[in-house]
């Protein structure tokens, strides 16, 4: 089994809708991130979580709410989606002390129609 | 700010023959710098990354990368690409400054091999 996983993989939905993607881990790691990547821009960091009470924004957080509801979960929520939030969604994780490193899910991408 | 540019949005090259992609980036105090390979339908995964030490680094799959600080760069290379190799690439530095670890990634180089 990965040691991040989304889901779900895939979702459709319409404007309006409330969407949720899930992220949980099992790498005992801390810090989670939600990025987004969109074709020519790269990855754009969304919310990021250094523990179950800290929750921070990122540099594109307006339109997305997250909640930590544990070590290992981390959930990113769009309230109403709109067409352009059509992307691929990554959750990450980091042992920063270790290695500096992120750990990626395989993404979840979201079509807004 | 940190930040990162990779110049190449798209490169070709021949199976067998070497590869270089370029990364400049910008930051005021000795980078964190990182680069992650996505294949297709594939998270990002790490290449390999440099702190401090040794200039040039080595990472998995056989790639390398070196940081020249006076050229603001972390070019990543390979001496005979494989097939398997086709992905994009992201270079990426961190900002470790204050205990938050904040990654910038570029906006990537989408690899594509030809027999």
């Amino acid at each position: 089994d990965a040691d991040v996983t989304q889901t779900p993989r895939n979702r459709i939905t319409k404007t309006g809708k409330r969407i949720m993607l899930e992220c949980s881990q099992t790498k005992g790691h801390d810090r989670m991130y939600w990025y987004r990547q969109d074709p020519g821009l790269g990855l754009r960091l969304i919310y990021y979580s250094f523990d179950v009470k800290d929750i921070n924004k990122g540099e594109i957080s307006d339109g997305y709410s997250v909640s930590r509801q544990a070590q290992a979960k981390f959930s990113l929520s769009l309230e109403s989606a709109i067409p352009n939030q059509t992307a691929l969604y990554f959750c990450a994780t980091s042992d920063f002390e270790a290695t500096g490193e992120l750990f990626f899910g395989e993404g979840s991408r979201l079509t807004v129609l | 700010a940190q930040s990162v540019t990779q110049p190449d949005i798209h490169i070709t090259v021949s199976e067998g023959a070497s590869l270089e992609l370029r990364c400049n980036y910008s930051y005021g105090a000795t980078p964190y710098l990182f680069w992650y390979v996505q294949s297709p339908g594939q998270g990002l995964q790490l290449l390999l990354k440099y702190f401090s030490g040794d200039t040039l680094v080595q990472g998995i799959k056989g790639f390398e990368a070196e940081f020249k600080r006076s050229q603001s760069s972390f070019n990543l290379r390979k001496p005979s690409v494989h097939w398997s190799d086709a992905a994009e690439y992201f270079c990426a530095v961190g900002d470790l400054s204050g205990g938050y670890q904040k990654v910038t990634f570029g906006t990537g180089t989408k690899l594509q091999v030809i027999p």
